[in-house]
């Protein structure tokens, strides 16, 4: 069972790029989530779905956008990628309770 | 909005009992969770506490209670590995299916 998985583990960007962050789960689960986690400042939450086609926005949305096609697959878009974005991304679902989160392993990002 | 308070940083010695406390503002919460990251790893989860009281699990337990808008995560018998960020986190009402996270407690485990 592999969980929530997450690619890339690492990537760098130069300033303006846009990229594409996947994360997929194998648990059935219908909410995900992507939090990005800069030191001193926890977890952030970006965006978030409930199911295939609905996602929201969370705290700190502008720069990324994302899409729930199939209830597996929740891709973060960078569009144009700037300095700020910096961080270290975190994936996540959770069944219908929402009482235990499973997070994919990260994705390190440096913008330069 | 929610707001969590966590101390920065806790030290303890092997063997030893710590309380790593969270304190809150928030509109309405269904429930407290606990996770546990090392070195910037995936956050695992430990216990979450719907209602006021003592969770226990194994050499950890959670406590939660709405009055004082306040909890604590406890771990006894500490190991090594212990060693580790340590994240309360709350399931809003507004915004059920997501978390919002404290800042962390770094918990550093000495021999």
């Amino acid at each position: 069972n592999a969980g929530v998985t997450q690619t890339p583990k690492f990537q760098v960007l130069k300033t303006g790029q846009s990229m594409t962050l996947q994360c997929a789960q194998d648990m059935n689960h219908e909410y995900m989530s992507w939090y990005r986690q800069d030191p001193g400042m926890g977890l952030r939450l970006i965006h978030y779905s409930v199911g295939a086609g609905i996602t929201d926005q969370g705290e700190v949305p502008n720069g990324y956008n994302v899409s729930r096609s199939t209830t597996e697959d929740f891709p973060l878009r960078l569009l144009s990628a700037a300095p700020s974005q910096t961080s270290v991304y975190f994936c996540a679902s959770s069944g219908p309770h929402n009482t235990e989160a499973f997070f994919g392993q990260g994705t390190r990002l440096t913008v330069v | 909005g929610q707001s969590l308070e966590q101390p920065s940083e806790v030290t303890a010695v092997e063997g030893a009992i710590v309380q790593i406390n969270c304190t809150y503002q928030t509109s309405g919460f269904y429930g407290l969770s606990w996770y546990q990251q090392h070195d910037g790893g995936a956050p695992t989860f430990l216990s979450y506490n719907a209602l006021d009281g003592l969770e226990e699990t194994g050499r950890f337990s959670s406590f939660l209670s709405r009055s004082d808008s306040y909890g604590y995560l406890l771990l006894q018998e500490l190991q090594m590995k212990d060693s580790a960020s340590y994240f309360c986190a709350v399931r809003p009402l507004s915004g059920y299916s997501t978390l919002t996270f404290g800042k962390g407690t770094m918990l550093l485990v000495s021999p």
